[in-house]
Parts: structure tokens; C-alpha cells; sequence
């Protein structure tokens, strides 16, 4: 069974940095391309970034270039998203996704002073 | 980027009757490929999304029959044949022709 656990999550200062997690299981990580997706409260979602199954392509939305860094570990089945300069917009929770099927539970991201 | 929009952004249905939703795209989702990157999730309450229909018309595994997608180029229809109860929530289409991936705006469905 697929699975898709995403931890990190929490309130942090405007400006502030944040590094979520996804921990992968169920198939193998390392052939699949991986993505994050967010979802403002109360509103729709929005793709965020993708990675390439060997991490040598990364794409991100605009909002978040520059800010944001999508990696990972195969060895370890592992996603993440370094989330940097947070601002009040950012406030989500965010999906780990491996498109376009599977999507884990997300983890709620809140930037606020 | 490719906007999607999706009408209606609500839908009150008598249980046991129809529902359809329209999505339409600023490009066309047909791929050189022969395919076409258009998917369709439900977002129940509370939950993440879950894949419906995807390349336009496919059932996901586990989908009941109700649910069906149909369209092409620019303008795609999922329809529910008789809405019951789980049918409930927030309904999104999704293109991944080209980067960035964009949705829908959502149609909430409700039971009348």
C-alpha cells in the first residue's frame, strides 16, 4: 500500500525558515518524479514544486523560486521542502504528492507574527 | 500558464439525481503523445484529494461507475450519473501538459 506522511509542520515568524519532511513507502521512491502541493485555508490548491526521480530537475511555482528548495533521498524514501523567507501567504498545508495519484495527509503550515 | 477554469463553483443535488461540472483550459491538454493530461479529484471534507478520472476519461481504480469524464482539446465535463451521499465535497481538474501544473478553482457539491 502506498503511503505518504508528511511531518514538519507548525507556526513560524514571518521571515522564518521551515524544513518539512515526507517519508515514502508502498513502491519505489527512487522511479517516480515527486511534488509538493499546498492549500491555503479554505481555498483551492496549488502545485508548488516537482523533482525528478534522481533530483536532477527541479521545478517550482513563481511565488516560491528562490524561496523555496525541493529535495531528496532515495536511500532514505525520502521528500522534503526548505521552506525559507516565509511570508503570511505561505500559510498552508502542504501535500507531499507523488502525481497524480497518490497524495499524503499534509502538514499545516502557519506563518504568522 | 494554463488557467483552468471550472463552472459551476457549487452544485446542490437531490440525491439520486445527476451532476456535471464543466472545466475548460486556456491550451490544449492533447499531448504529441496522444494523450491527454487532464485529471479529475474529489476532495471530501476533511481529507486530501483522490483521484477520480484521469487523461480526460479514465475511472481510477475503485471509482464507482457513477462518476465519468469526457471532453477533449480545451473543454472537459465530469459527470455523476446519480449523486448519493460520499459524493459530497470539493471537486478540482488538473492539467500536467505543462509546468506549472494548475487547477481548477473548485465546485463544492452539496445534498439538497
Amino acid at each position: 500500500e502506498v503511503q505518504l506522511v508528511e511531518s514538519g509542520g507548525g507556526l513560524v515568524q514571518p521571515g522564518g525558515s521551515l524544513r518539512l519532511s515526507c517519508a515514502a513507502s508502498g513502491f519505489t521512491f527512487s522511479s517516480y518524479w515527486m511534488s509538493w502541493v499546498r492549500q491555503a485555508p479554505g481555498k483551492g490548491l496549488e502545485w508548488v514544486a516537482n523533482i525528478k526521480e534522481d533530483g536532477s530537475e527541479k521545478y517550482y511555482v513563481d511565488s516560491v523560486k528562490g524561496r523555496f528548495t525541493i529535495s531528496r533521498d532515495n536511500a532514505k524514501n525520502s521528500l522534503y521542502l526548505q521552506m525559507n523567507s516565509l511570508r503570511v501567504e505561505d500559510t498552508a498545508v502542504y501535500y507531499c504528492a507523488r502525481p497524480v495519484v497518490y497524495w499524503g495527509q499534509g502538514t499545516l503550515v502557519t506563518v504568522s507574527s | 500558464e494554463i488557467v483552468m477554469t471550472q463552472t459551476p463553483l457549487s452544485l446542490s443535488v437531490t440525491p439520486g439525481q445527476p451532476a456535471s461540472i464543466s472545466c475548460k483550459s486556456s491550451q490544449s491538454l492533447l499531448h504529441s503523445d496522444g494523450k491527454t493530461y487532464l485529471y479529475w479529484y474529489l476532495q471530501k471534507p476533511g481529507q486530501s484529494p483522490q483521484l477520480l478520472i484521469y487523461e480526460g476519461s479514465n475511472r481510477f481504480s475503485g471509482v464507482p461507475d457513477r462518476f465519468s469524464g469526457s471532453g477533449s482539446g480545451t473543454d472537459f465535463t465530469l459527470k455523476i450519473s446519480r449523486v448519493e451521499a460520499e459524493a459530497v465535497g470539493v471537486y478540482y481538474c488538473m492539467q500536467s501538459i505543462q509546468l506549472p501544473i494548475t487547477f481548477g478553482q473548485g465546485t463544492r457539491l452539496e445534498i439538497k
